[in-house]
């Protein structure tokens, strides 16, 4: 299987900061990797697919990166809005990663 | 609105049987996978399995094969997971949600969820 592995578990920010997750898969999965923010109490939301294409009505401030084995969640200047977990997914197999939760500083 | 509905939460026994379902409309049903994510209670996201509703063809995440039931009625536009012998693990949410791609799927429209709690 191939494993995701996620960091920081944890992410600590302010409103307006740049913000980065990053995303490790145990071997390559070329672009086949989705992004997810899901907020408590509700259903994950699409993000970003093939790595870097952004979702219709997703607000630009989110973008994605990277290909092979090591990809990036970035929200250019975080809103208040954002503050929830989020998830990488491969979708070569069937993982998903552990989670990044992005809380208020 | 294109949208997926799913069925209310439910309370069980272990041992019991137990079957979840997943309405879509707004789409074509048949022209779109349909799969289900568990989560755990505080836990992560795992991908579950997931079925071709115009064929019924279905393939399931190796950690799932033999443990539970994807099924589907395209007459009703609507998908299953169902369980024969229930465990206490098996308490979660669970979430069907449309696949998109081909034999390469990620998530875009996602039902609300069914909790399922297992308990004595």
């Amino acid at each position: 299987d191939i494993q995701m592995t996620q960091s920081p578990s944890t992410l600590s920010a302010s409103v307006g900061d740049r913000v980065t997750i990053t995303c490790r898969a145990s071997q390559s999965i070329s672009s086949w990797l989705a992004w997810y923010q899901q907020k408590p109490g509700k259903a994950p939301k699409l993000l970003i697919y093939d790595a870097s294409s952004l979702e219709s009505g997703v607000p630009s401030r989110f973008s994605g990166s990277g290909s092979g084995t090591e990809f990036t969640l970035t929200i250019s200047s975080l809103q208040p809005d954002d503050f929830a977990t989020y998830y990488c997914q491969q979708y070569n197999s069937w993982t998903f990663g552990q989670g990044t939760k992005v809380e208020i500083k | 609105e294109v949208q997926l509905v799913q069925s209310g939460a439910e309370v069980k026994k272990p041992g019991e049987s137990l079957k979840i379902s997943c309405k879509g409309s707004g789409y074509s049903f048949t022209s779109y996978w349909i799969g289900w994510v568990r989560q755990m209670p505080g836990k992560g996201l795992e991908w579950m399995g997931i079925i071709y509703p115009g064929d019924s063809d279905t393939r399931y995440s190796p950690s799932f094969q033999g443990q539970v039931t994807i099924s589907a009625d395209k007459s009703i536009s609507t998908a299953y997971l169902q369980w024969s012998s229930l465990k206490a693990s098996d308490t979660a949410m669970y979430y069907c949600a449309r696949g998109r791609g081909v034999f390469r799927w990620y998530f875009d429209l996602w039902g609300r969820g069914t909790l399922v709690t297992v308990s004595s």
